[in-house]
């Protein structure tokens, strides 16, 4: 299989404070992994790239300072908002690919994880 | 720009009865095709995908999709729907000039199989 697990499912948290959001990979090696928030009733918007090792690449408009992803092994990506605010109130998805040399194209995604900032 | 259309925001359909979800994509060079499903507050599952050879794609829980190279379509079908199909379904495409890694999302279509 090809099991990518989040923690938390979902978080409340009062405006000003931090979250942490984990994505992991359960049964295979990941080292690209992607980030990204989905608003009500809409489509899916990559925030960044997560490569094991090195820092993530963030698209265009995300700010970076705003939305820590670290990538500290082959299995686990986090996900850190930083001074969260109500507009950041959201479905946050990661997904992962695995390892380039088990030839898989295929991204998997994480159940997401609900935040929502008071 | 590259790009992928689902230019339905929802398709009803009985139950029995086949389905198609439609697809269509604009983008340079080779496309990677994928379909994905997502079900209430869950992440996205992995549907099928189409990145050479047979231009039919079988994939999970029945679903199949056709590449038409042609048309710039990648339309979803499955024979005889179940009312458990009923869902969010998204099409995506992986672009050459990312090295095939970052997948863009169309605007999803909602699925409703009736009893």
């Amino acid at each position: 299989g090809a099991v990518v697990s989040q923690h938390p499912s979902w978080v409340i948290c009062k405006s000003g404070t931090s979250v942490k959001i984990e994505c992991r990979s359960l049964d295979f090696q990941a080292t690209t992994m992607f980030w990204y928030r989905q608003f009500p009733k809409q489509s899916l918007m990559l925030m960044a790239t997560s490569n094991e090792g090195s820092k993530a690449t963030y698209e265009q408009g995300v700010e970076k300072d705003k939305f820590l992803i670290n990538h500290a092994s082959l299995t686990l990506s986090t996900l850190t908002v930083t001074s969260a605010h109500p507009e950041d109130s959201s479905f946050y998805i990661c997904s992962a690919k695995r390892y380039k040399g088990q030839g898989e194209d295929t991204q998997y995604f994480g159940p997401g994880t609900r935040l929502t900032v008071l | 720009a590259q790009s992928v259309a689902q230019p339905e925001d929802q398709v009803n359909v009985a139950e029995g009865n086949p389905l198609t979800v439609k697809c269509t994509y604009s983008v340079s060079g080779n496309p990677y095709l994928f379909w994905y499903v997502q079900y209430p507050n869950r992440g996205l599952q992995f549907l099928l995908k189409y990145i050479t050879g047979d231009n039919l794609v079988k994939g999970s829980y029945g679903f199949e999709a056709e590449f038409n190279k042609s048309q710039t379509s990648f339309h979803l079908k499955k024979p005889s729907a179940l009312v458990s199909d009923s869902a969010l379904y998204f099409c995506a495409v992986s672009l050459m000039n990312t090295g095939f890694q970052k997948l863009v999302f169309g605007t999803g279509t909602r699925l409703l199989v009736s009893p």
